[in-house]
């Protein structure tokens, strides 16, 4: 079946605009999660999501960067005021419960603020 | 105590051979251990994972050992190919939220 799906693949984007980025889990999975992977930090996880609410958002970086997920499907990363330490590969995994379940990840969104 | 350490770096390995690599943890709530796997441009997939109930998965090629008392665990790559050439990474998770705690990653390349 269909993996997780993300868009877009790549954007970039002047330092302070907006972006958001989407995630699309696989069906019937209850658990998304939110990683960031850059070269100097590693991959770190950043909000966890089951269902439509968000019981961990613990990794978020700054009051900059918020996620919301409807109908316990699609989620949406957003950043505003987009700084140059944003850039990075933003990465989506989900799971069938929030319960130590496989993860399975998308291809990430590559993020560059110029 | 939420860290999870990941050696080495880098390992290069001669086709046919055993890769190993090794992870270590502080937090003793961890209860699951996956390992990844990551080529060039692409998520990380799901190669094998264990929980501290058993001291060795196996799985093909691949080998989890776990020592829970030494808070330690490592990925053997037996035979490996060049087509094994990706970066590997170590993870934590309680059983919680399932959020993943990973280590620095290793980057492994497999000499034909």
């Amino acid at each position: 079946g269909a993996g997780v799906s993300q868009s877009p693949s790549n954007k970039v984007t002047e330092k302070g605009k907006d972006v958001e980025l989407r995630c699309d889990p696989i069906s019937g999975h209850t658990a998304l999660y939110w990683y960031r992977q850059s070269l100097g930090q590693g991959l770190e996880f950043l909000i966890y999501f089951q269902g439509n609410s968000a019981p961990d958002k613990s990794g978020l970086p700054s009051d900059r960067f918020s996620a919301e997920r409807t109908g316990g499907s699609v989620s949406t990363l957003t950043i505003q005021r987009t700084q140059q330490e944003d850039s990075a590969v933003y990465l989506c995994a989900s799971s069938l419960s929030g319960s130590n379940q496989p993860q399975h990840f998308g291809d990430g969104t590559r993020l560059s603020i110029l | 105590q939420q860290q999870v350490k990941q050696s080495p770096q880098s390992l290069i390995v001669q086709k046919g051979g055993i890769s190993i690599i090794n992870c270590a943890y502080e937090n003793t709530a961890f209860d699951y251990f996956p390992w990844y796997q990551q080529f060039p441009g692409k998520g990380p997939a799901l190669l094998i994972a264990i929980r501290p109930d058993v001291s060795e998965k196996k799985e093909g090629r691949f080998t989890i050992s776990f020592n829970k008392s030494a808070k330690q665990f490592s990925l053997h790559i037996m035979d490996s190919q060049p087509g094994d050439s990706a970066t590997y990474f170590c993870a934590a998770s309680r059983d919680n939220t399932g959020k993943l705690i990973f280590g620095q990653g290793t980057t492994l390349q497999v000499k034909p």
